[in-house]
């Protein structure tokens, strides 16, 4: 498959659950961002990777644990969660970080649901 | 602290009457501006930045720095652009900031 993808496409888990998020990327970038998308709120970057490296972390809770093991993958790990953290989750990649230029391409989301 | 704010959260109008979305940004220094789309079903993708100065599928948006403004339009819409509209701030990097969007209908 072309652009980028994430699995799984939806995910319902209880609080005390730990489970991840994939996302990867067949673009050959070297930029991926995770996003949340909560109902009635903006789009909210969470974290930033440029090759391999986190450029952000935007005072996420640590129940969010972001892993790039190669600019072609993404991991959201997820612990003991809470229900205000359901929501869309967003990967992006673009081709760098720093260029402006860059589009960012997105994939379909992960619809997450705690319980 | 940067800021995009839609005001409205839906817009609907009819076939061929001309379409404005509006977006408003807060930010101390130099914006790039983006409008980014998701139509039913689809991922979100961007339709156009400010700095391209490009018109797509018929939709334009100029940045007003006065008003600090950069307004989606198209004269004549279409059924087919009945859609989610983001608008979008780059502050540093790659960093959005995105505004809570706009649900465009376009009725028949």
């Amino acid at each position: 498959e072309t652009g980028v993808t994430q699995t799984p496409r939806h995910l319902v888990m209880g609080m005390t659950n730990k489970k991840s998020l994939k996302c990867e990327q067949h673009l050959g970038h070297n930029a991926m961002y995770w996003y949340k998308q909560s109902a009635k709120k903006p789009l909210e970057l969470m974290f930033v990777y440029s090759l391999e490296e986190r450029v952000e972390n935007n005072s996420v809770p640590s129940r969010f644990s972001p892993e790039c093991p190669n600019s072609s993958h993404l991991f959201l790990h997820l612990h003991t969660l809470q229900p205000e953290d359901s929501a869309l989750y967003l990967c992006a990649s673009s081709q760098e970080f720093s260029n402006s230029y860059n589009e960012q391409f997105f994939g379909p989301g992960t619809r997450l649901t705690v319980l | 602290a940067q800021r995009v704010t839609q005001p409205e959260k839906l817009l609907s109008v009819f076939k061929g009457a001309p379409v404005e979305l509006k977006c408003n940004y807060s930010y101390s220094g130099s914006p790039e501006l983006f409008w980014y789309v998701q139509y039913s079903r689809q991922r979100l993708q961007l339709l156009l930045r400010h700095i391209s100065r490009e018109s797509i599928k018929g939709f334009t948006a100029d940045l007003n720095k006065g008003e600090t403004s950069f307004h989606l339009k198209k004269p004549f819409a279409q059924e087919e652009d009945s859609a989610m509209y983001y608008c979008a701030l780059r502050t540093s990097g790659s960093r959005l900031t995105f505004g809570e969007g706009t649900q465009l209908t376009v009725n028949p």
